[in-house]
């Protein structure tokens, strides 16, 4: 199985423009979750989704929207692109949204905004 | 908030010596979990600890979860040049809900 797949896996973008990053998983988890990984910061939750149709926001959710419109897909968008949300993203899931379920994480999309 | 912090933020030794991380919590935990990251790669969930006091082995890998849940080590008998990577703690406080990632600890081994 393939279990997460995240798309692109890398891109430049000018700071400004809109930018969606894709994320998809194979395994029916019920909950999903975006991360951003930067050095030193290690990996902070930017929004989350315990179950389709429903998102809650993380640690750091200023600048980005999800949606979840059904249990496969959780695509995070950009609306306007600044330099500071050059990182690495990471999507995961989990079988169900309880501390004790495993997260599994696709291979990341490398974000550079200039 | 919950925050969960990790020492020391890396390590380099020599292929064959042991290695320790470790993570401690301001607030008691429910459960702890491991990840293992490699270079360039993407997290990989190790093991997980629920009851305070609890130790897993895998293989030379050993997993403490602290009396009062609030810390937990990972203990590396015996570095391999396989072990190279970051390794993330991650907790959820008991009235919690989501997983608080540490900062990770990278572990360089030369042979």
């Amino acid at each position: 199985t393939a279990g997460i797949t995240q798309a692109p896996t890398s891109q430049i973008l000018a700071a400004g423009r809109s930018m969606t990053l894709r994320c998809t998983q194979d395994m029916r988890h019920n909950a999903m979750y975006w991360y951003r990984q930067d050095l030193g910061l290690g990996l902070r939750l930017i929004h989350y989704s315990n179950t389709a149709g429903t998102t809650g926001k993380g640690e750091v959710p200023d600048g980005y929207s999800v949606s979840r419109a059904n249990t496969d897909d959780f695509p995070l968008t950009l609306a306007s692109a600044v330099p500071s949300q050059t990182s690495v993203y990471f999507c995961a899931s989990s079988e169900g949204f309880s501390p004790t379920d495993t997260q599994y994480f696709g291979p990341g999309t490398r974000l550079t905004v200039l | 908030g919950q925050q969960v912090m990790q020492i020391p933020q890396y390590q380099h030794v020599q292929e064959g010596e042991d290695f320790t991380t470790y993570c401690n919590s301001s607030t008691t935990l429910s459960n702890i979990q491991w990840y293992k990251q490699r270079p360039g790669g993407h997290p990989v969930f190790l093991i997980q600890l629920v009851k305070s006091g609890e130790v897993k082995k895998q293989k030379r890998l050993t997993f403490q979860f602290g009396e009062a849940k609030k810390n937990s080590s990972l203990h590396i008998t015996a570095t391999q040049t396989t072990d190279v990577g970051t390794y993330f703690c991650a907790g959820t406080a008991n009235s919690g809900y989501a997983l608080n990632f540490g900062k990770g600890t990278s572990l360089l081994v030369t042979p």
